[in-house]
This record gives structure tokens, sequence and C-alpha cells, in this order.
């Protein structure tokens, strides 16, 4: 799996549009990109993926760059309940026998008042 | 939503006690796993199994066992408990097929004395 780089973390305003950078430099061709994040005592929480097109869903968007060498998660209307660790993955395929993901330390994204 | 229960949210044992971490889902999901989690560390996996019965090693496999008799349950055995050993245990499960989304229980924090 390629190598991801994150900031250890990051603070944002409430209501403020909080963007959270990976890198990830040697991804190849077919590698997805994945975000999780875990709040406080809670277990990681799946929040969006993808392989060249930005996506977006009812938690976050997801901008790739078009050499696919980075990307940023942006919460939109960051709030206090989105004060977690966000994880930046990178994997082939996640079917089958190679669902396995390993996870880094992520970025602490802090959002105050 | 899928479900993924285990069964203590606090555990504390003895030094060379046999314990035992019951992890179960309610989805119908083939492949489930278990991670810990350490200050530090991230997530490392433990042992993950994409059928019953199957089981392959994660990162840190030393010192644990696990158990899949049912498709619902995955078992994590630590055959003689060590004080290195307490930590923050994750469960997750995930659909085969998906591209996506793991789904994890809330955590047992397991602490040896």
């Amino acid at each position: 799996d390629a190598k991801t780089t994150q900031p250890p973390s990051m603070d944002c305003a409430e209501g403020r549009a909080a963007n959270l950078p990976c890198n990830h430099s040697t991804i190849s061709g077919n590698e997805y990109v994945y975000w999780y994040r875990q709040i406080h005592s809670q277990g990681p929480q799946y929040i969006i993926h993808g392989l060249k097109n930005n996506e977006t869903n009812e938690m976050a968007s997801l901008i790739i760059t078009e050499d696919r060498k980075s990307s940023t998660l942006i919460l939109p209307h960051a709030t206090l309940r989105d004060t977690a660790v966000y994880y930046c993955i990178v994997r082939v395929t996640m079917t089958g026998t190679a669902s396995k993901l390993t996870f880094g330390t992520g970025t602490r994204l802090q959002v105050t008042l | 939503d899928v479900k993924v229960t285990q069964s203590s949210r606090y555990l504390v044992k003895r030094t060379g006690e046999k314990v035992f971490l019951e992890c179960v889902q309610d989805m119908d999901h083939e492949n489930m796993f278990w991670y810990r989690q350490d200050p530090g560390l991230g997530l490392r996996l433990i042992y993950f199994s994409y059928d019953v019965k199957m089981k392959e090693k994660g990162d840190i496999p030393e010192g644990y066992s696990v158990s899949r008799e049912k498709k619902e349950r995955f078992s994590l055995i630590l055959e003689s408990a060590s004080t290195n050993q307490t930590s923050m245990y994750l469960c997750a499960s995930k659909a085969s097929l998906a591209n996506y989304g793991y789904t994890f229980g809330s955590g047992t924090r397991l602490t040896v004395v």
C-alpha cells in the first residue's frame, strides 16, 4: 500500500470549513483514497473514498489532485462534534481477502468555538 | 445500520490469565478484524477472517489467537495475558464485495495487571 503523510494536528473554528490534507506521492493508478475518522473513545467511522474524481456525500467532500499525489478532505461547516482523529489511507481494493486496512496515526482535528 | 457489538467495554485481568474478547456482527458480513490501538501507534491489525473458520495473521499476531466458528462471531484470545497487552481492542466487520466501509465496534479497554 502507498504511504500517506498527514499533519499531526489542525484547528478549525466552528462553522468554518475544515480542510484536511493528505500526501500520497507514491500512489498507484489503481489505488483508492479512503478517509476514516475516530471520535474519542469510539471505533473509527468510514467517511468517504475516491479514485480519480472528486467525491461528495452527506458527511464530506474529497478533492483529489489531477496527478493523484495528494488529496483534501473537506468538512464544509465544521461543528464541535467533528473533533476527531482523521485517517487517510490508500488501497488497491477492499474486496475479498484484500480487505485489511492499515491505519496510520492520522490528523487530530480540534474544532473550537 | 450494521451493528458490531463487543461484549465488554472495560476488562481487568491478571497476568497469565487466558482472556477471551468477543465480537458479534448482525449483517452477515464475511470479513471480520481485530485491531489494537495504543497511544502514538495508531491502529494495528492483529488478525482477520474472511470466512467462517478462515483466519489470517495481521501485523502483530504474536501472543494472540482467534476463533471464527460462526459467521457472526469473531473471538480474540490472549492465551496468557501479559502487561504489554494492556490496550484498546477494536473489532470491525465488512461485506466482502463492498469496496468501502468497515464498521467498528465501540472497543474493549483491557487492562492486564
